[in-house]
């Protein structure tokens, strides 16, 4: 099955600088690859999202690139804000039928005022 | 447009009692999934449903967890008998098809303490 892997576990940052959060997984059939950032006592939320046909997608503050050659995925987010501060998990969906996603074991993404 | 809802949000069980978990997808998603997860880490799929229909249940531990999908809407997962081990958070998941191209969304999950 798909393992994925996350790094760091914890990254502290300085509000206005960038954040850098790096995935690796497992199953060169994988196609889809969702970023969420979960907040205390709330379940994930989805963030942004990149399919294995597109090299990058940006939103606003937020960008994802994806290297399928390397099986490698990362998100960058710029100008860090205190809102920025959760848990952020990456995930990647192998092909098929069963969609499932399996998860990294998150970053604890704190900013520093 | 309502989130997915799950109830409760906290329950707290001693060892080798049992537990159910109700949630309620949103209106017309056809897929729902059932995700474990323990503290510090991220969440793991235990079941996959597509309607009524099971697609995937390979990490669902058959031998003390159950879960039904009945007329396609509401799930309700269960644990019977609840060891130390299953104390976690138990997310529930939808998405309007199983096709790739749409998001899962999740709801705010159950906190389950066995002790």
């Amino acid at each position: 099955g798909e393992n994925v892997e996350q790094h760091p576990s914890t990254l502290s940052v300085q509000e206005g600088d960038s954040a850098v959060i790096k995935c690796t997984y497992s199953d060169s059939a994988s196609n889809y690859f969702p970023w969420y950032k979960q907040e205390l006592g709330k379940g994930p939320q989805l963030i942004i999202d990149i399919r294995s046909n597109v090299g990058e997608k940006k939103d606003q503050r937020i960008a994802v690139t994806l290297n399928k050659t390397a099986k490698h995925f990362s998100l960058h987010i710029t100008e860090t804000q205190p809102e920025d501060s959760a848990v952020y998990f990456c995930a990647a969906r192998s092909g098929g039928g069963a969609d499932g996603l399996t998860f990294g074991k998150g970053t604890h993404l704190i900013i520093q005022p | 447009e309502a989130g997915v809802a799950q109830s409760p949000r906290y329950k707290i069980i001693e060892k080798r009692q049992s537990v159910a978990f109700w949630c309620n997808p949103i209106s017309g998603h056809a897929t729902l999934y059932w995700y474990q997860q323990i503290l510090g880490q991220g969440p793991k799929l235990l079941i996959q449903f597509q309607n009524n229909g099971v697609v995937d249940d390979s990490q669902l531990p058959k031998d003390r967890f159950s879960a039904e999908r009945l007329k396609g809407v509401d799930s309700t997962l269960k644990i019977q008998p609840a060891k130390l081990e299953d104390s976690a958070v138990y997310l529930c998941a939808s998405s309007l098809d199983p096709s790739g191209y749409y998001e899962q969304y999740f709801g705010p999950g159950t906190r389950l303490t066995v002790t």
